[in-house]
């Protein structure tokens, strides 16, 4: 079965700061993989989507790359700010419904 | 504004009692989803329904159930079977046109206590 882990649980940074969040998955047999933040109390916000075919993908300050190869994908964030603070998720997908999710890197950026 | 709506946002609730939470969506997609999500756990699959009048259990659907009555809605039913129902609940809703490009969007999420 497939398993995602998110290392580390957390991670506090100073403002402006380039960071990098990683994420690993045991099967290599998946479809795509997606990036989420979670805000305390609230819902999932989808920040990147990379197929299984692509090597990365950019938004704004935030750029994943994935290598399926060897299970694992980084999130990127350029010049961060307090505003990133929040909870970061990625789940892979291996099947139409089969969305794994791993448990998560809290973000703590300080002013 | 298109989105995914979930009521209530707390719901308290005695043990022994069903309860239903709401899930309504207005981006016009065709699947639907309930997830669990538990302090130190990732999100885990209740139910999950491709087109209406049909659903499917996902990963930890004993004590759940669910109906589609509507493309629109997939209320999730917390019955007194559920043995740890205390949770917050994401709904998700996608397009799923294609596995490849199947991006989830969640709603707010709904946190029930049981007491």
């Amino acid at each position: 079965k497939q398993e995602v882990t998110q290392i580390p649980a957390a991670l506090s940074v100073p403002e402006g700061e380039n960071l990098v969040l990683n994420c690993s998955f045991t099967d290599s047999a998946i479809y795509n993989l997606q990036w989420f933040r979670q805000d305390p109390g609230k819902g999932l916000t989808s920040l990147l989507l990379i197929q299984s075919s692509q090597r990365e993908q950019t938004s704004g300050r935030l750029n994943a790359s994935l290598d399926k190869s060897s299970g694992r994908s980084t999130l990127y964030i350029a010049a961060s700010q307090p505003g990133d603070s929040a909870t970061y998720l990625c789940a892979v997908q291996t099947g139409a419904n089969n969305l794994f999710f791993g448990t998560g890197t809290r973000l703590t950026v300080i002013p | 504004d298109g989105g995914i709506t979930q009521s209530p946002k707390y719901l308290f609730r005695k043990e022994g009692q069903n309860v239903t939470l709401s899930c309504e969506q207005n981006l016009n997609h065709d699947a639907m989803y309930w997830y669990r999500q538990d302090p130190g756990q990732g999100l885990r699959l209740i139910y999950y329904s491709q087109i209406v009048n049909d659903f499917q259990k996902g990963d930890i659907a004993e004590g759940y159930s669910v109906s589609r009555e509507k493309k629109e809605s997939f209320p999730l039913t917390v019955t007194s079977a559920q043995k740890n129902p205390t949770a917050f609940y994401l709904c998700a809703s996608s397009l799923a046109r294609t596995v490849r490009w199947n991006e989830q969007y969640f709603g707010p999420g709904t946190r029930l206590t049981v007491t």
